[in-house]
């Protein structure tokens, strides 16, 4: 079964940072990954989708990076700021099946 | 039009009750999906719909009854529910075949049982 795990579970940065997250998969042959986020209460927002043949997708100040050889992929903001606070998630699909697997979510706050 | 509607927003209901939720999307997505979802938890799969037929159930209690009537309705039938069942309840979308399929999200049901 996919497991699919986040580091780090909780991060807090300064307005302005540039910040990291981390996506690890540990079954290789993915269809396609996608992060996430989602307010306090609230549904998931989609913020990037990467095929499994894309390395790399970008949304303003947004990076996403896949690395399906090492079972990993990072969400890059640019930028950060308050309203960037929420609860990060990704999600991988198999080549195999039409079921997502979750991570475990990493929690941002951006003070200001 | 890229939006899941879910209603009810907010449902409380007693364990000999009987309700629905309901869950609705009009992009012509072929999968559809429900997922239970704890304070601080990832979503859990529950249940996937593919070309309106039942592909995938997560083995999850039968007092959990999915339907789906139509392409663009899914509902969750809730009977005879236990307290631990509060949750967020969130449907998603998605669709089928080798192509771009992101999935998208309702905002879900915040389900409280007595």
């Amino acid at each position: 079964k996919q497991e699919v795990t986040q580091i780090p579970a909780a991060l807090s940065v300064p307005e302005g940072e540039n910040l990291v997250l981390n996506c690890s998969f540990t079954d290789s042959a993915i269809y396609n990954l996608q992060w996430f986020r989602q307010d306090p209460g609230k549904g998931l927002t989609s913020l990037l989708l990467i095929q499994s043949s894309q390395r790399e997708q970008t949304s303003g100040r947004l990076n996403a990076s896949l690395d399906k050889s090492s079972g990993r992929s990072t969400l890059y903001i640019a930028a950060s700021q308050p309203g960037d606070s929420a609860t990060y998630l990704c999600a991988v699909r198999l080549n195999t099946g039409n079921q997502f697997y979750f991570g475990t979510g990493t929690s941002l706050t951006v003070i200001p | 039009d890229t939006e899941v509607t879910q209603t009810p927003k907010h449902l409380v209901m007693g364990m000999t009750n009987k309700k629905s939720l309901k869950c609705e999307q009009h992009m012509g997505h072929r999968a559809m999906y429900w997922y239970k979802q704890k304070a601080k938890k990832p979503p859990e799969l529950m249940f996937v719909y593919s070309y309106e037929k039942l592909s995938i159930n997560e083995s999850v209690p039968s007092r959990f009854s999915p339907e789906c009537p139509n392409s663009s309705l899914l509902n969750l039938h809730l009977h005879a529910l236990q307290p631990e069942d509060s949750a967020l309840y969130l449907c998603a979308s998605s669709q089928l075949g080798p192509s771009y399929n992101e999935q998208f999200f309702g905002p879900g049901t915040r389900l409280t049982v007595l």
